[in-house]
């Protein structure tokens, strides 16, 4: 089946900074690549997603880019703010897993005033 | 709107009774899941369900019964609980399995 690892497993930065997620997969299969935040106590919220037919995606201050060769993909907050502090969780999906998605094991970031 | 809603908020129940979590969507998505998630953890898959049919059950212990009555709702009927089962359950909602939408989630406590 279908692994993800998630790196680094915590993240400081200061206000300002640019911060980088970076998460592999497994399944060369795999085409649709969601990123979640999720703040303490909260919902986690798709806040960007990337598939496998296109090499990068922005949206405002966040960007995700997918290297299908290396099967890694990056979540990329530029000009941090503390409100962007929260855990974020890459996943994986496989049209044929029929919604099975596999998760990272989060990256807890904090923005530091 | 991308709403997801879910009742109660908290749950707190012992190892005899029964209870249910309750999530709806309007948002006109063909699939519906349960997670369960643990502090600090990823959302685990529990069950898929796609045009109100069963279609992913990963295995969950049978205390655990889902249920879809129609295309906008889901329950989670709860029975003979452990304490380990207490956790953040999470429904969510996508139109082709990709978009997932969680919604805010039931924190259930077993004592």
């Amino acid at each position: 089946g279908e692994n993800v690892e998630q790196h680094p497993s915590t993240l400081s930065v200061q206000e300002g900074d640019s911060a980088v997620i970076k998460c592999t997969y497994s399944d060369s299969a795999s085409n649709y690549f969601p990123w979640y935040k999720q703040e303490l106590g909260k919902r986690p919220q798709l806040i960007i997603d990337i598939r496998s037919n296109v090499g990068e995606k922005k949206d405002q201050r966040i960007a995700v880019t997918l290297n299908k060769t290396a099967k890694h993909f990056s979540l990329h907050i530029t000009e941090t703010q503390p409100e962007d502090s929260a855990v974020y969780f890459c996943a994986a999906h496989h049209y044929t897993s029929y919604g099975k998605l596999t998760f990272g094991q989060g990256t807890i970031l904090t923005v530091h005033p | 709107d991308t709403e997801v809603t879910q009742t109660p908020k908290h749950l707190v129940m012992g190892m005899t009774n029964k209870k249910s979590l309750k999530c709806e969507q309007h948002m006109g998505h063909r699939a519906m899941y349960w997670y369960k998630q643990k502090a600090k953890k990823p959302p685990e898959l529990m069950f898929v369900y796609s045009y109100e049919k069963l279609s992913i059950n990963e295995s969950v212990p049978s205390r655990f019964s889902p249920e879809c009555p129609n295309s906008s709702l889901l329950n989670l009927h709860l029975h003979a609980l452990q304490p380990e089962d207490s956790a953040l359950y999470l429904c969510a909602s996508s139109q082709d399995f990709n978009e997932q939408y969680f919604g805010p989630g039931t924190r259930l406590t077993v004592t």
